[in-house]
């Protein structure tokens, strides 16, 4: 079992709209969880972290966790054509290795 | 700029060669790691270190491949008698202990073995 888990997608939604990304981890132990923007080529571009359960808003992006259900999610609003990306998903212990998950590809249809 | 750099950005090398990468981590980060990305995958952990100690590698780091962080500062990723296999963008990455561990990566370094 990978320790997260992510649907690969491909996910599109027309501009404006909300994206909805989901994440699943394994170890109960994890502590930090983090979103981060891949463009094709580059390296990943951290967006997000998120340490407590409930939602952490940041601009156009909210990440939320759920501890007791070992999910994450990130929720993009007012989607741009700048936004198609893969998103990665990540999570681990303070102090130990972090877990990424394969990313999800997101499409924004202007 | 002073973010993490690395370098080569991009290396080419025939097969059984031995290549050798270099980690600057953001100024007074003491957390360093090492990752592996192939296409259409996440990034893989390979090791890290916590100033010049090497406190974890991972069962994908064969014994073809070693990383050293001797000053506490920079850190070389080498492998040796490259394969195929071991084409991949590798990934340095560092962070601040004190701040819930939050990793930045650099722009990476491609590798093609051929």
């Amino acid at each position: 079992q990978k320790e997260v888990e992510q649907n690969s997608g491909p996910l599109s939604v027309p501009e404006g709209a909300i994206a909805s990304l989901n994440c699943t981890y394994s170890d109960r132990g994890s502590q930090s969880f983090f979103w981060y923007r891949q463009y094709s080529g580059k390296s990943p571009e951290l967006i997000m972290s998120i340490y407590s359960n409930g939602d952490k808003e940041d601009g156009r992006f909210t990440a939320q966790l759920n501890k007791a259900s070992q999910y994450v999610s990130l929720l993009i609003r007012d989607s741009q054509p700048s936004d198609s990306a893969t998103y990665l998903c990540a999570g681990g212990n303070t102090g130990n290795q972090f877990y990424f998950g394969t990313g999800t590809s997101l499409t924004v249809i202007p | 700029d002073t973010g993490v750099s690395q370098d080569p950005r991009h290396k080419i090398t025939k097969r059984g060669q031995n290549v050798t990468f270099r980690c600057d981590p953001i100024s007074e980060h003491n957390r360093l790691y090492w990752y592996r990305q192939t296409l259409g995958q996440g990034p893989e952990f390979l090791t890290y270190f916590q100033n010049e100690a090497q406190l974890e590698k991972s069962r994908l780091l064969s014994d073809r491949f070693s990383a050293e962080r001797p000053k506490g500062s920079f850190s070389t990723l080498e492998i040796q008698r490259t394969e195929q296999g071991d084409s991949a963008m590798y990934l340095c990455a560092s962070s601040l202990l004190s701040q819930s561990n939050t990793i930045y990566f650099g722009e990476g370094s491609w590798l093609t073995v051929v």
